[in-house]
């Protein structure tokens, strides 16, 4: 079974500061996905940023970038000058990949609330 | 292209009560989601379907929860009789059969049981 924890319940920062939200996990899977979603308080689940556990380079969306540890089971989201439209619930979740195929469901952390201050 | 659908968006019931929440996945999304995300909790698998069978339903309170998926399609999650717990935001989710790292979300049911 997978574990997905976030330590960081809540975070405030001001507009246009850098913030880093932490993510861990635990699998004994080698090939898995790993996501960090945002949350507005619409509920829509919005995914912000991917990562395939079998590539090295670290992935990036435009203010958005992670920093992947594979070794540690780290994978932390950073935004960087961060917008009011930033502020909501942030999720880390973990998928495994199968090479036989087959499919699984998300397993999600308990979420960061960000706020971002004007 | 249209996202995943459900309704209602609101449900308040009295506990014992029953309830159903209704979900259209994306067209072509053989792989459908039902996940429950309790006040404060990230989302957890109730139960995840392909075409109209049952992947995994190994989280779904089965005393009490029963979703189907006739022809593969539309799927209705039912709750009978609900008790307190089960309020909670109930989200559809729908993926291409071998995509399951590409899961699309529906804007989630909010049920209140008092």
């Amino acid at each position: 079974a997978q574990t997905v924890t976030q330590s960081q319940p809540e975070m405030s920062v001001q507009e246009a500061e850098t913030v880093t939200l932490s993510c861990t996990y635990d699998t004994s899977e080698n090939n898995y996905y790993l996501f960090w979603y945002k949350q507005p308080p619409s509920r829509q689940m919005i995914l912000v940023i991917r990562q395939e556990a079998y590539k090295q380079q670290n992935a990036t969306e435009n203010r958005f970038s992670v920093n992947f540890q594979k070794a540690a089971k780290s994978f932390s989201l950073k935004i960087s000058d961060s917008q009011l439209g930033d502020t909501a619930m942030y999720f880390c979740a973990f998928v495994p990949m199968y090479s036989g195929g087959g499919a699984d469901g998300l397993t999600f952390g308990k979420g960061t609330h960000l706020i971002i201050q004007p | 292209e249209a996202g995943v659908a459900q309704s209602p968006r609101y449900k308040i019931i009295e506990k014992r009560q029953s309830v159903a929440f209704w979900c259209n996945p994306i067209s072509g999304h053989a792989t459908l989601y039902w996940y429950q995300q309790i006040l404060g909790q990230g989302p957890k698998l109730l139960i995840q379907f392909q075409n109209n069978g049952v992947v995994d339903d190994s989280q779904l309170p089965k005393d009490r929860f029963s979703a189907e998926r006739l022809k593969g399609v539309d799927s209705t999650l039912k709750i009978q009789p609900a008790k307190l717990e089960d309020s909670a935001v109930y989200l559809c989710a729908s993926s291409l059969a071998d995509r399951n790292y590409e899961q699309y979300f529906g804007p989630g049911t909010r049920l209140t049981v008092t």
